[in-house]
């Protein structure tokens, strides 16, 4: 089983809709988690952090469960600008050194 | 902000050359990593420095190896470049502490070796 899983997508979507991604990783131990998106031919970039509490920032709201060890992130009212990879990235100790990603989910968002 | 330089974003080497690629960061992170991305394999780390000095090993260290001589740099050396070593590679950085310190990184660079 990979550490990390993620929904395999490809999602298309028109825009304005809601899309939801969903994640789980392996290991209970697991400290942190993050989403990431990742652009055509670009780096990761870094989208959000994940609280237990669960997050909003704008559009994209992230919620984590740990006791089913599962991670979501949902954007409503997608755009254009939406179109991209996220990744689900869980870190794995205290000192921001054991990060494991997650394959990634592509996201296209249709006129 | 935080910035993660990578030195090349494109770069063609031949099979049997010394590659170097160089990070540097101006943030002050404890911690840099190297990775590589490949289609379908998704990121693979090849080692990870957390001091000066300091390198541990990742998923995929054969054929490569680091230097960190200063806090702000990490170099990723190819010994003796060969064609499965075409990729796009990323530094990335973070904070050693408190818990839950994200990754940072550089823009990438295309290597290809032919």
């Amino acid at each position: 089983r990979k550490e990390v899983e993620q929904d395999p997508g490809p999602f298309n979507v028109p825009e304005g809709a809601t899309v939801a991604f969903n994640c789980t990783y392996s290991n209970s131990a697991s400290q942190s988690f993050f989403w990431y998106r990742q652009d055509c031919r670009k780096e990761p970039k870094l989208l959000m952090s994940v609280y237990s509490s669960g997050n909003e920032d704008g559009r994209f709201t992230a919620q984590l469960n740990r006791a089913s060890q599962y991670i979501s992130l949902l954007i409503r009212d997608s755009k254009l600008s939406d179109s991209a990879t996220y990744l689900c990235v869980v870190n794995l100790n205290n000192y921001g050194q054991n990060f494991v990603f997650g394959p990634g989910t592509r996201l296209s968002v249709l006129p | 902000d935080v910035k993660v330089t990578q030195s090349s974003r494109y770069l063609v080497k031949r099979t049997g050359e010394k590659v170097f690629l160089e990070c540097v960061q101006d943030m002050d992170h404890e911690n840099m990593f190297w990775y590589r991305q490949d289609p379908g394999l998704g990121l693979r780390l090849i080692y990870f420095s957390y001091d000066v000095k300091m390198k541990e090993k990742g998923d995929i260290p054969e054929g490569y190896s680091v230097s960190r001589e200063k806090k702000e740099r990490f170099s990723l050396i190819l010994e003796s470049a060969s064609t499965n070593q075409t990729s796009m590679y990323l530094c990335a950085s973070s904070f050693k502490g408190p818990a839950g310190q994200p990754q940072h990184f550089g823009d990438g660079t295309r290597l290809s070796i032919l």
